[in-house]
């Protein structure tokens, strides 16, 4: 049983860019959530998706970051027009249920996708 | 307000010592979730204990112990004859019912040779 998957790994972006992170979560799981780690700090949460659904976006910068998670497909964390301070790693997770059922709600997280915006 | 603290922000030492990283937290609710993971230096977060607020029991997991004490706000987390390979950033987290889960600032434990 897979874990959750994040790809790429790392990526490189210029200033303007277009930078695109994909996340499958594990299998079964339908909830996806996303956090940022900024270097030397702590993890940050960004955005909750369910499938087709956004949750909460309270974590979200206002512009240029969005997400979806489509009924297909894994769950994607697009920034637009990248600037340097978006240099860091983006951690997906996923869980079976969500938070406030207590069975299965333990989060899981994948292996990270490390921009660098140059 | 929800929060997680980790005093600590570099621990080191020796192998074979044991190290207890605190952890402390700030909530107003009276359902919660408190996790510990671990992210080694190749970077990924690894699960290591989820516990709910209405289970005080503390856990043992071999080298591994977890001290939950709600009247303190706090979740300790003890490593019994640390090894090398225990070298890692640790994070407490806390999340209530929503879906925020807040993170510590981490603790860096070194373990040397």
């Amino acid at each position: 049983n897979a874990g959750v998957m994040q790809n790429p790994r790392h990526l490189v972006r210029r200033r303007g860019q277009e930078a695109r992170l994909r996340c499958s979560p594990m299998k079964g799981h339908s909830h996806v959530y996303w956090y940022r780690q900024l270097p030397e700090e702590g993890l940050k949460f960004m955005v909750y998706l369910q499938k087709e659904n956004i949750i909460d976006e309270s974590g979200m910068p206002k512009e240029r970051f969005s997400a979806e998670f489509p009924k297909e497909g894994p769950s994607i964390l697009r920034i637009q027009q990248v600037v340097r301070g978006d240099s860091a790693a983006y951690f997906c997770a996923s869980s079976p249920f969500g938070v406030g059922q207590e069975s299965g709600n333990t989060i899981y997280f994948g292996e990270g996708s490390w921009l660098t915006v140059v | 307000a929800q929060k997680v603290t980790q005093a600590q922000t570099e621990i080191s030492v020796v192998e074979k010592e044991d190290v207890t990283l605190d952890c402390v937290y700030e909530t107003r609710d009276t359902t919660y979730y408190l996790f510990w993971y671990k992210q080694p230096p190749s970077g990924e977060l690894v699960f290591l204990i989820r516990r709910n607020s209405f289970d005080e029991q503390n856990e043992i997991s071999g080298r591994y112990s977890w001290n939950f004490q709600k009247s303190t706000s706090s979740f300790n987390f003890t490593i019994t004859a640390s090894q090398v390979v225990d070298s890692a950033v640790y994070f407490c987290a806390l999340i209530r019912t929503n879906n925020d889960m807040r993170f510590g600032a981490g603790t860096r434990l070194t373990v040397k040779p």
